[in-house]
């Protein structure tokens, strides 16, 4: 059972546009979600997170919002540039106990030139 | 200096073969994971060691067995490789005081093919 759903598995922008990429999740004790971002060859690498007491979260050009009724969160990347080029992975995970990271499935995002 | 380090990057193995994949943090981390990332792209935690103390068992064939000698170094061990255990098998570890963030460090993952 895929807790954590990722259903748009590619992506392709305009550098200096908006990026939007969206994820779900099903488990509603969820209350910290985190975005990675991979490029080939390489691990995942942190990007952002947001917890579950805040509906928004910004660091740059990256800004999260969870809805949390909806069981919704997104990642918009503003402006996009070639290099945002890579694999974004949505992960959820409950705080207090051990850090049990949940994933999606990722989506590739190109930031076309 | 890598943060996460794991040795090693490819490996090509015959079924029924016991293979090794060894992972080094220098972060001063007390957490250490291996996750799977299968052919569907899905990254999936197979172990969790807590200062060289298993925290979390997924549902894992028992053919896995992690190894952790001391809070730096987590290695996996797999015996008699089936073609389904190719896969890249990322190393990740977190600094477990405070609340809990889900910040992972990962490495760079080994490949392993089994033929």
């Amino acid at each position: 059972d895929q807790q954590v759903k990722q259903n748009s598995p590619s992506l392709s922008v305009q550098e200096g546009r908006i990026s939007i990429l969206n994820c779900d999740y099903t488990n509603s004790m969820f209350d910290y979600f985190l975005w990675y971002k991979k490029y080939p060859a390489e691990g995942p690498t942190f990007l952002i997170s947001i917890s579950s007491i805040k509906d928004k979260n910004e660091d740059g050009r990256f800004t999260v919002f969870l809805n949390k009724s909806a069981k919704h969160l997104s990642l918009h990347i503003v402006p996009s540039q070639p290099g945002d080029s890579a694999v974004y992975f949505c992960a959820a995970s409950l705080s207090g106990g051990y850090q049990k990271v949940t994933f999606g499935t990722g989506t590739k995002l190109q930031v076309i030139p | 200096d890598t943060a996460v380090s794991q040795t090693p990057k490819y490996l090509v193995t015959q079924m029924g073969n016991d293979k090794s994949i060894k992972c080094e943090q220098n972060l001063g981390h007390d957490t250490m994971y291996w996750y799977k990332q299968d052919s569907k792209k899905f990254l999936k935690i197979m172990f969790s060691y807590n200062n060289k103390e298993l925290i979390i068992n997924e549902t894992v064939p028992n053919r896995f067995s992690p190894k952790s000698p001391d809070k730096a170094h987590l290695n996996l061990h797999i015996n008699s490789l089936e073609l389904g255990d190719s896969a890249v098998y990322f190393c990740a570890s977190s600094h477990q005081t405070g609340p809990n963030t889900g910040e992972l460090f990962f490495g760079e993952g080994s490949r392993l093919t089994v033929l």
